[in-house]
Formats: C-alpha cells, structure tokens, sequence
C-alpha cells in the first residue's frame, strides 16, 4: 500500500532563505507526482507535476525533483518570501491504480518569517 | 480563466437533511473527483468520474453519491447527513494528456 510521508511537519524560516521540503513514498511504481499549495481555508493549487520518467521540473523560484528508485522528492524554494507562507502537499498517482487517485502526505506548513 | 468551481463554500447543515454540493468545470475534462480532508486523516478520494454516466467509489465513498450527466459537472450528494461527514470536500478534475489535477477552492460542511 502506497504511502507518502513529508518531513517536516512544520517549517519556520527567516525571509530570504532557500529552503528544501522533503518527500518521501514506499512504492516507486508511480505515473506521477505533484506538488500542491494549500493556503488556510483555501484549496490546492497545483505548483509543479513530475512525470515518472523526468528528474525534475522548474518554475519560477520553485524546483522540484523526483528520484523514483529511492522513493523521493524534493522541493526547492529559492528566496523564500513571506507569500510562500502556506501548507505544502506532495501527493502521488499510483501507477496501477485506475481510480486515478492521488495519495497525499499530510504536508508541510511553512512559515516565512519578514 | 481555467478553473473548477464548487458551491456552496460552507455550510452548516442538521443531521439528515440532505444536501448537494455541486462542481463545475469549464476546461472540458474528461475526468472528476470528489476528495475529503480532515485533520489526521489528510486528503481521501470519494467518488471519482471517468467520463458522462461512468462512476465509480473511491476510497471513503458511504454516505455519498454523485451523479454525471453532463461533462462539466459532477455533484456530490448527501442523502442523510451524519456529524461524521464534517469535513472539508474538494472536488478535481485532471488533464488527460498529463494527469495534472486541478482542484476547486473546497467546500466546509458542518454536520450538527
């Protein structure tokens, strides 16, 4: 049974920092994996999707990368601004599933200190 | 502007009397879920929707039905609702060509 796991819980870093949030799944035979933004009494927004064969992806001051033999991803905030504050998911699209299903962790709440 | 779209935001509602929670999108998607939220528990599938009239239970799906009789919308129906159901409800629906979801701003719905 797939399951997904975000170290750390919680996150409170000064303005201006990189920060790295970490990821991690027990079964590497994914189609997917995204990572998600949760903002308090909002939805998700998407932020970045890996595809199983890609290594990583980028977008704007947000990196992530996916290392699916081990079991990891990574997301990389350069710069971190206060309006990075939120809660973020990563969540996985097991491969065989034909529910199309994503599993989530149960997230990362960030805090970006001025 | 590429969205899904639910409503009601919130609502507090009494046991057993039923409710719809309805979700709409307009980047003409194929398929459509319902996920519930709650604090320990993280972010659970409902019902998902493959396509017009094909449904299928998720994960979590008593209490619940859904129903699709047009594409771009996918209700979530609560025939009875229990205290139990107090949750959080995003509805999603996904880009075929990546699998990419896109989720709708969520719903909080208080059972008393």
């Amino acid at each position: 049974k797939q399951e997904v796991t975000q170290i750390p819980a919680a996150l409170s870093v000064p303005e201006g920092e990189n920060l790295v949030l970490n990821c991690s799944f027990t079964d590497s035979a994914i189609y997917n994996l995204q990572w998600f933004r949760q903002d308090p009494g909002k939805g998700l927004t998407s932020l970045l999707l890996i595809q199983s064969s890609q290594r990583e992806q980028t977008s704007g001051r947000l990196n992530a990368s996916l290392d699916k033999s081990s079991g990891r991803s990574t997301l990389y905030i350069a710069a971190s601004q206060p309006g990075d504050s939120a809660t973020y998911l990563c969540a996985v699209s097991p491969l065989m599933d034909s529910s199309y299903k994503l599993i989530f962790g149960s997230g990362t709440r960030l805090l970006v200190r001025p | 502007e590429a969205q899904v779209t639910q409503n009601p935001r919130y609502l507090i509602t009494v046991t057993g009397k039923k409710l719809t929670v309805t979700c709409s999108q307009n980047m003409n998607h194929e398929y459509m879920s319902w996920y519930r939220q709650d604090p320990g528990l993280g972010l659970r599938q409902i019902y998902y929707s493959m396509n017009v009239e094909v449904t299928d239970k998720g994960d979590v799906p008593e209490g619940y039905k859904v129903s699709r009789k047009e594409k771009r919308n996918f209700p979530l129906i609560l025939e009875s609702p229990s205290p139990n159901q107090t949750s959080l409800y995003f509805c999603a629906s996904r880009v075929r060509s990546t699998g990419e979801l896109f989720f709708g701003e969520g719903s909080r719905l208080t059972v008393l």
